[in-house]
């Protein structure tokens, strides 16, 4: 099956950093949407961006179809911004979404 | 805006119990999702419905099975539970994906515990 690869694994920023999360995948997709896990569990769904770029607010993401990429941009963190961020992926015409090995972030004060 | 709702949130059963999480999906979606998640790893796919019948099916045990109702409601049974089936349970839900922009929405999840 597809294998989705998420990097850093982990990240410690202070509050007001930028930070750039990647996700890489093995396989032609046709839906990558980005999570956030925040450290209740909840997961939170920030992007659905198969290709090209989205904003919202101080996270945006770009998708790379062709290279098989993906970059999650969050600017000026806060520490709400903790948790666990998530690549997922669907290929083929089925419904099975592959989630990524996550990002753990942590923004300190 | 309505989300995902599943119930119970947090459940405590012992070795070869049973037990049942539900699901109910945002009103108009079409496609249900259920995921395991456990301690420090990434959400596993256990199955998914569209428009009531299974989709997709993942690495659900034979010991699991979950059915789509008429109400597009969903429930996911589990029978001879073991240790290793303690974990945090998702259903999500979405418009059908294969058809262009659907965005998976998580309910927030059923924390099972096997003791």
């Amino acid at each position: 099956g597809i294998q989705v690869e998420q990097s850093p694994p982990d990240l410690i920023l202070q509050e007001g950093a930028n930070s750039t999360l990647r996700c890489n995948f093995s396989d032609s997709v046709n839906n990558l949407q980005w999570f956030h896990q925040n450290p209740w569990g909840q997961l939170i769904n920030l992007f659905y961006i198969p290709s090209g770029t989205k904003q919202n607010g101080r996270l945006s993401a770009t998708t790379v179809a062709t290279e098989r990429y993906s970059l999650l941009y969050i600017s000026s963190s806060q520490t709400t911004d903790s948790g666990v961020y998530f690549c997922a992926v669907l290929t083929g015409g089925g419904n099975k979404l592959t989630f990524g090995t996550g990002t753990q972030l942590k923004v300190e004060l | 805006a309505a989300g995902v709702i599943q119930s119970p949130r947090h459940l405590i059963k012992e070795k070869r119990e049973t037990a049942t999480l539900k699901c109910y999906p945002i009103p108009r979606h079409d496609t249900v999702y259920w995921y395991q998640q456990g301690p420090g790893q990434d959400p596993q796919f256990l199955i998914s419905f569209y428009e009531k019948m299974q989709s997709d099916k993942g690495s659900i045990p034979d010991r699991f099975s979950a059915q789509q109702f008429s109400d597009y409601h969903s429930e996911l049974n589990m029978s001879s539970l073991e240790l290793g089936d303690s974990a945090l349970y998702f259903c999500a839900s979405s418009l059908d994906p294969r058809t262009g922009n659907a965005p998976l929405h998580f309910g927030n999840g059923t924390r099972l515990t096997v003791t």
